[in-house]
C-alpha cells in the first residue's frame, strides 16, 4: 500500500525557516516524480514544487522561487521542502504527492502537515 | 496563468441523482485536465486524469469528458460518500486549480 507521511509543520515567525519531510513507503520511491502542494485554511489548492525521480530537475511556482527548495533522498525514501523567508501567506497545509506520470500529477497524497506563519 | 472556472459553486442533489460539474479554462489545456475529490480534513483524491481517464480504484460512476477549454465531470448515480468538494486542475502550463464545486446533500 502506498503511504506518504508528512512531518515538520508548526508555528514559525515571519522571516523564519522550516523544513518539511515526507516519508514514503509501499512503492519504488526512486521511480516517482514527487511534489509539494499546499492549501491555505479554508481555501483552494496551489501546486508548489516538483522534483524528478533522480533529483536532477526541480520546478517551482513563482511565489516561492528563491525561498523554497525541494529535495529528496532516495536512499531514505524521503522528500523534503526547505522553506526560508517565510511569509504569512505561506500559511497552509502542505501535502506531498507522487506520480510516475509526466507532467507530474497527484496520483498519491499524504495527509498533510500544517505550517502557520505568524508573530 | 491559466484560470479555471468551475460551475456551479454549490450543487445540491439527492443520493441516486446524476451530478454534472463543469470546468472552463481561460485558454486551451489540451487534455491535461484532472478532477480531484476532497472531503473535510482529508487530502485530495485523484478521480480523473487527462480529461477522461479514471484513476486507479475509482468507481465507474465517475466519468470525465471534454478537451481544450471545456470539461465535465459526471457522477452517474450519487452515493452518500460522494458528497464532497470537487476541484479541476490543469497541468498544461504549470498548474492551476479551479475554485471548487461543493456537492451537498439536498
Amino acid at each position: 500500500e502506498v503511504q506518504l507521511v508528512e512531518s515538520g509543520g508548526g508555528l514559525v515567525q515571519p522571516g523564519g525557516s522550516l523544513r518539511l519531510s515526507c516519508a514514503a513507503s509501499g512503492f519504488t520511491f526512486s521511480s516517482y516524480w514527487m511534489s509539494w502542494v499546499r492549501q491555505a485554511p479554508g481555501k483552494g489548492l496551489e501546486w508548489v514544487a516538483n522534483i524528478k525521480e533522480d533529483g536532477s530537475e526541480k520546478y517551482y511556482v513563482d511565489s516561492v522561487k528563491g525561498r523554497f527548495t525541494i529535495s529528496r533522498d532516495n536512499a531514505k525514501n524521503s522528500l523534503y521542502l526547505q522553506m526560508d523567508s517565510l511569509r504569512a501567506e505561506d500559511t497552509a497545509v502542505y501535502y506531498c504527492a507522487g506520480t510516475q506520470s509526466w507532467p507530474p500529477r497527484g496520483d498519491y497524497w499524504g495527509q498533510g502537515t500544517l505550517v502557520t506563519v505568524s508573530s | 496563468e491559466i484560470v479555471l472556472t468551475q460551475s456551479p459553486a454549490t450543487l445540491s442533489l439527492s443520493p441516486g441523482e446524476r451530478a454534472t460539474l463543469s470546468c472552463r479554462a481561460s485558454q486551451s489545456v489540451s487534455n491535461y485536465l484532472a478532477w480531484y475529490q476532497q472531503k473535510p480534513g482529508q487530502a485530495p483524491r485523484l478521480l480523473i486524469y487527462d480529461a477522461s481517464n479514471r484513476a486507479t480504484g475509482i468507481p465507474a460512476r465517475f466519468s470525465g469528458s471534454g478537451s481544450g477549454t471545456d470539461f465535465t465531470l459526471t457522477i452517474s448515480s450519487l452515493e452518500p460518500e460522494d458528497f464532497a468538494v470537487y476541484y479541476c486542475q490543469q497541468r498544461s502550463n504549470w498548474y492551476t486549480f479551479g475554485q471548487g464545486t461543493k456537492l451537498e446533500i439536498k
